[in-house]
């Protein structure tokens, strides 16, 4: 799996979009960029995931470069709920294992 | 959606006792899943994939005698930790991949959260 590199942590304002990027310039061409969240203290949760075009679901939009060597994940209006360390990870897909970087710690402030 | 479900979901025991922690795909098949340790304010470390009907693969590092997995079933995979120590306390998470769903994505149980005194 290609390595990623994500800031450790960053801030948002409550009802406002929170965009968390991440680099993986040694991404292979079939590996897909996919999002998972940790809060506190209980198993991640699936986000979203991509290979080219760029992606929304009901949880977060994905951006990816043309040159997919970096990605954006954005949650439109973040919540509380939202604070959470989010894993950006390049992978093969959903039967491969996962090789979880530092993440990125959000908080999301009232 | 899909659910996975581990058992228990916090264990204390004594050092030198061995602990089993459960994980179950509650409504799909699951050939294959995978358990991860977390130590606090790090990141979910790989310990190993375990492969129903066959023997698990171990990550580099990982004791294959002291974690030993038994994945019997297409929905059962357990995690036993052999002659625990205090060092072997943390929070063990499983996944397990549900390719036939309507996502491409890991389903990840609630954790177990083991402390060895």
């Amino acid at each position: 799996d290609a390595k990623t590199t994500q800031p450790t942590s960053m801030d948002c304002a409550e009802g406002r979009a929170a965009n968390l990027p991440c680099n993986h310039s040694t991404i292979s061409g079939n590996e897909y960029v996919y999002w998972y969240r940790q809060i506190h203290s209980q198993g991640p949760q699936y986000i979203i995931h991509g290979l080219k075009n760029n992606e929304t679901n009901e949880m977060a939009s994905l951006i990816i470069t043309e040159d997919r060597k970096s990605s954006t994940l954005i949650l439109p209006h973040a919540t509380l709920r939202d604070t959470a360390v989010y894993y950006c990870i390049a992978t093969g897909g959903a039967t491969n294992k996962l090789i979880f970087g530092t993440g990125t710690l959000l908080a999301v402030q009232p | 959606g899909a659910v996975v479900s581990q058992h228990p979901s916090r264990v204390i025991c004594k050092s030198g006792t061995s602990v089993k922690i459960e994980c179950r795909s509650l409504d799909f098949q699951a050939t294959t899943m995978f358990w991860y340790r977390q130590f606090p304010k790090q990141s979910l470390m790989l310990m190993a994939t375990s492969n129903e009907g066959s023997k698990a693969t171990y990550e580099q590092g990982v004791e294959k005698d002291k974690f030993l997995i038994n994945h019997a079933s297409l929905t059962l995979s357990t995690l036993t930790v052999t002659s625990a120590h205090p060092e072997d306390s943390s929070f063990y998470i499983c996944s397990a991949p549900n390719p036939t769903g309507s996502r491409d994505e890991q389903y990840f149980g609630p954790g177990t959260r083991l402390t060895v005194t």
